[in-house]
Order: C-alpha cells, then structure tokens, then sequence
C-alpha cells in the first residue's frame, strides 16, 4: 500500500538552529514533492514544490532536497526562528494527475 | 484574488441530522479536494473533483457521504445522518491542474452532539 511517512510526530529546536524534517514515501512514483505549513485552527500553506529531476531547491531560509532512490525528502529550515513554530506537511502526487496525498505531519518548536 | 472560501467555519448537528459544508474555489481554479482533520492528526483524503466530475473518491465512506463541484456554484460535501464520530475539521483546496500547488480554506469544524 502507498505510506508517506514524517520523521516524528514532534520536534523541538533552539532559535538560531537548523531544522530538519524528513519525509518518506512508499509504493509511489511522483514527479513532484510539495512541502506545505499548517498553523492550529488554519488550513495548509503551500512552501516549496520540487521535481523530481531537481536534486535541491532553496527559498529564503528554506532548502528541500529529493532523493528518488531512497525515496525521501529532507525540509531544512535555517537560522530557525519562534514564528517557524508550525506543523509542515509534505505531500505527494497519487497518481501524477495532482491528486494529491498528505503525510501526519511534523509538529516544529523553535524555542527563544 | 479571495482564497478559498469554507462556510459555515463551525457546524453543529444533532446525531441523525444532515451536515452541508460549501466550498468556493480560488477564481480560475476548476480542481477541488476535500479532506479531513482530526485534533494532533494529518490530513485525511476524502474526495478530489473537477468541474462536474468526481476524479478520486477512494477516500469517502460510501454510505453517507457525497460531494459535488457543479458548473456553477460552490462545490459541496454533504454528510447524511451524522454520527459523533463524523466529528472533525474538515478541509477544502483548489489548484488549477497540472502540478499547481493547492490553496486551502480554513476548514469548517463540525461538531456532532
């Protein structure tokens, strides 16, 4: 059966710090990866999307790398800050019509 | 360029009653996806629909529960004779096709009594 599955249901880190979160994927073939940010009583926001001829791609302080042969994606967050404080989601194409699968979720605390 | 748009954000129902959840999609959008949240969990697919089309319902009870994304008008999740434990926050996106990213509402919660 297909899984996506997220490191740990929680992750704590100092301010200042580098964040990594990891998601990986069973019995899927996507072409694409999309990492997204949920905030308590809010919908998802989208982050980051990467391809899967693209090994890395960074916006700001944000950097996702994509391994298709260990089928994983790595969400960095650098210089992490208390506002990062969110749950982040990644998500996968089902069927690579963009219907499209969540993982649990990773809930991040960055603490001052 | 309004978001998407969810009504009524909270919900309540009596066990036995009928739960009507709207979503309006971002202008231009013609893809819509429900899912459902429970407190602490990830979210869960029910349904992805096109324009009058249902894409992928693998993930909606079939008793019960049905949704439509007509021509015109918002696409709706409707959940018949509801039961406590339909109890959740249940979410909306829409995305413009091919590999778009989704843009989601702020959910409606509905809580059955």
């Amino acid at each position: 059966s297909q899984k996506i599955e997220q490191n740990s249901e929680a992750l704590n880190i100092q301010e200042g710090k580098t964040a990594t979160l990891t998601c990986n994927y069973t019995n899927y073939s996507p072409a694409y990866l999309q990492w997204y940010r949920q905030d308590p009583g809010r919908g998802p926001v989208f982050l980051l999307l990467i391809r899967e001829n693209e090994k890395e791609k960074r916006k700001e302080r944000l950097k996702v790398t994509f391994d298709t042969t260990l089928k994983q994606s790595l969400f960095h967050i650098t210089a992490s800050q208390p506002a990062d404080s969110a749950t982040y989601l990644c998500a996968l194409d089902r069927g690579n019509n963009n219907d499209m699968r969540f993982g649990a979720g990773t809930r991040l605390t960055v603490k001052p | 360029n309004a978001g998407v748009m969810q009504n009524p954000r909270h919900l309540v129902r009596r066990r036995g009653q009928e739960a009507r959840l709207r979503c309006s999609p971002m202008k231009g959008h013609s893809h819509v996806y429900w899912y459902r949240q429970l407190p602490e969990e990830g979210l869960k697919f029910m349904v992805y629909l096109q324009k009058e089309n249902i894409i992928d319902e693998s993930g909606m009870p079939k008793e019960r529960f049905s949704a439509e994304f007509p021509k015109e008008g918002p696409s709706i999740l409707r959940i018949q004779q509801v039961v406590r434990g339909d109890s959740a926050a249940y979410f909306c996106a829409s995305s413009a096709g091919g590999n778009s990213p989704l843009h989601f509402g702020n959910g409606t919660r509905l809580t059955v009594t």
